[in-house]
């Protein structure tokens, strides 16, 4: 597609149940990102995945979340057991990577997850 | 860890004022550095960059940004906003060392009243 998509645009679920968020980047984009950006809150960097290497998990808040990306393309982030400190935004960008070095970022519209 | 500082949380102008959001950054090193605008209820659009070059960058809807390096600083202005410009605006800075890891500024929300 012409941006990056990212599914469901809204969630609600309840404390304690898991929920997976969906991101399909820019084709031909290798650089993954995912933050997540809380109610008055700038943007907390997750997880960075660039092509075939390890994927950069430094902003992991817990291990209850996790993200795989399937064949350099589209990403899954999970958050298990929710809590409502998980309540936010979660936005997921992508962009080219030449010789290393970083190009623009392009962001999709977030999946606003609610914990109740 | 670098970091990057916003230091104007809210800011509310009248139109036809002109405007400077101030955006500083910890890393002394090779920096890029972005300016990003959420309009409401939409998604982050780049609004300028700088990688290299001139140090005033323009970018679109007639914003500027001025890389001083001495100070560490990207400043983003406009000489007149306009309504439309109300939005939130976010400073990012990409250290060339730090892997391709963007880290964004606090933001800063832009009200301007018509």
């Amino acid at each position: 597609g012409a941006g990056v998509s990212q599914s469901p645009s809204n969630k609600v679920t309840e404390k304690g149940k898991d929920v997976e968020l969906r991101c399909d980047p820019i084709s031909g984009h290798t650089a993954l990102y995912w933050y997540r950006q809380s109610l008055g809150q700038g943007l907390e960097f997750l997880i960075y995945f660039q092509g075939n290497s390890a994927p950069d998990k430094s902003g992991l808040p817990s291990d209850r979340f996790s993200a795989e990306r399937t064949g350099g393309s589209v990403s899954t982030l999970t958050i298990q057991r929710t809590q409502q400190e998980d309540s936010a935004v979660y936005l997921c960008a992508s962009s080219l990577v030449a010789g290393g070095v970083i190009n623009t970022i392009y962001f999709g519209e977030g999946s606003w997850l609610t914990v109740v | 860890a670098q970091s990057v500082s916003q230091h104007n949380h809210h800011v509310i102008l009248s139109e036809a004022a002109s405007l400077e959001l101030g955006c500083n950054y910890s890393y002394g090193g090779t920096v890029n550095l972005f300016w990003y605008v959420q309009y409401p209820g939409q998604h982050l659009q780049l609004l300028l960059k700088y990688f290299s070059g001139d140090p005033l960058v323009k970018g679109i809807k007639g914003f500027e940004a001025e890389f001083i390096k001495s100070k560490f600083s990207f400043n983003l202005r406009k000489p007149s906003v306009q309504w439309s410009d109300t939005a939130e605006y976010f400073c990012a800075v990409n250290h060339n060392n730090a892997g391709n890891m963007l880290t964004f500024g606090g933001g800063t929300r832009l009200m301007v009243k018509p």
